[in-house]
């Protein structure tokens, strides 16, 4: 039950588009529809922004987009806005385990 | 309004056993999954426990397996998390949200310190 990889940290200026990869092993992503994005402010609690793989909850903009490709999925934000900026996490149930990514740090420049 | 509610953190000796619970209000309690997640300082997000809506089949992490037990009784809306012979490595902030698969509600948390 590693935590799956993803990059430490990605920047981007506003406007620009960013994306933010989820690797983990075949097992991790035994099934693809339970894939999703969390997006964490500080001192704040997570917010669900995409699940299975490319769907968006309510409320959340459609800037933000998910996909997946073999043992990888990828988050990617089109239009950066300043209020992007903040921890994202990918997620994966497996089935007898559930397993998040490291995460990943937005800087909006 | 969807609504979690976390309760039952504070500080606790190492070894020792704290409960933590998490009341949910504005939706269907029993319906729903329940998933607990745990935040060290300054660290990422890790899945600690799971469990079906009726109660019958839970999930555990191996970092807690053995250690920490989830619950609920749908009668009070109320999921729990009984941690036993804790470490200095579960002080972390521990979220309680709505969902196994996809969690799309979240408490505010509730703070764990073991100290030594």
């Amino acid at each position: 039950q590693s935590a799956l990889t993803q990059p430490r940290s990605v920047s981007g200026s506003p406007g620009q588009s960013v994306t933010i990869s989820c690797t983990g092993t075949s097992s991790d992503f035994a099934d693809y529809n339970y894939v999703s994005w969390y997006q964490q402010h500080p001192d704040k609690a997570p917010k669900l922004i995409i699940f299975s793989v490319n769907k968006r909850p309510s409320g959340v903009p459609d800037r933000f987009s998910g996909s997946n490709s073999g043992n990888a999925a990828s988050l990617t934000i089109s239009g950066l806005q300043p209020e992007d900026e903040g921890d994202y996490y990918c997620f994966s149930y497996a089935g007898n385990y559930a397993v998040f990514g490291g995460g990943t740090k937005l800087t909006v420049l | 309004e969807v609504q979690l509610l976390e309760s039952g953190g504070g500080l606790v000796p190492r070894g020792g056993s704290l409960r933590l619970a998490c009341e949910g209000s504005g939706f269907s309690f029993s319906a729903y999954a329940m998933t607990w997640v745990r935040q060290a300082p300054g660290k990422g997000l890790e899945w600690v426990s799971a469990i079906t809506g009726g109660g019958i089949t839970t999930y555990h992490a191996d970092s807690v397996k053995g250690r920490f037990t989830i619950s609920r009784d749908n009668s009070k809306n109320t999921l729990y998390l009984e941690m036993n012979s804790l470490r200095a490595g579960d002080t972390a902030v521990y979220y309680c949200a709505k969902g196994m698969y996809n969690m799309d509600v979240w408490g505010k948390g509730t703070a764990v310190t073991v100290s030594s």
